[in-house]
């Protein structure tokens, strides 16, 4: 079992419709972050969440670190809203130093 | 602000060449620097995390004499993927710190091809 895991890992839905992908880990973690991917490949850090809940613009991300689970949502979706999403917690690494343990990743893609 | 440019973004090499991919943060002093791995459609695989000055960390399974990483500076770092083999063939994206926030940022990726 992956140590993040993310739900759904494939998601298509009507211009418009509110939407959520869901995350979940084992491993204590100090900061959680919700990446966006586009096709050619380049990450957009959209969130970064110790606690709570954060919002810009269309997007929400929230996160309940007693249950180990993250969500984001996305309001009144629209195609260029088309991407993958990544979930990846940072928690400590062997050396001291932290890392990053990535979910799989939810392929979303919104149809006009 | 915390741009971080990547370079090429695209390579094709030859079997038994090395190719270096090079990440520099613009605008803030990366005192770390992380290099990972995408396969497609796969997740991104942390292969190390260097600091400045110092030898890189590498993820257990990643080969050090084969992907050499430097860290010579606040604001590059570089990955050589020495005598390249089509298997590692790959996406490699770097993401830089300057260690004050717990944020970091990407650069933009480096597709390569290995014929």
């Amino acid at each position: 079992k992956n140590e993040v895991e993310q739900s759904p890992q494939n998601l298509t839905a009507q211009e418009g419709e509110f939407i959520t992908i869901n995350c979940s880990y084992s491993v204590g973690i100090s900061a959680l972050h919700w990446l966006q991917q586009h096709p050619g490949g380049g990450i957009v850090s959209l969130f970064m969440l110790s606690s709570g809940k954060k919002k810009h613009g269309r997007l929400i991300a929230t996160i309940n670190i007693q249950e180990k689970h993250s969500s984001l949502h996305i309001t009144a979706s629209h195609p260029r809203d088309s991407a993958v999403y990544i979930c990846a917690v940072r928690s400590e690494a062997t050396s001291g130093t932290y890392k990053y343990i990535f979910g799989t990743g939810t392929r979303l893609k919104v149809l006009a | 602000g915390a741009v971080v440019s990547q370079h090429p973004s695209r390579v094709i090499c030859k079997s038994g060449t090395s190719v270096k991919i090079e990440c520099r943060s613009l605008d803030f002093q990366a005192t770390t620097m992380f290099w990972y791995r995408q396969f497609p459609k796969k997740s991104l695989m942390l292969m190390a995390t260097s600091n400045e000055g110092s030898k890189a960390t590498y993820e257990q399974g990643v080969e050090k004499d084969k992907f050499l990483i430097n860290h010579a500076s606040l604001t590059l770092s570089t990955l050589t993927v020495t005598s390249a083999h089509p298997e590692d063939s790959s996406f490699y994206i770097c993401s830089a710190t300057d260690g004050r926030y717990y944020g970091y940022t990407f650069g933009s990726g480096t597709r390569l091809t290995v014929v």
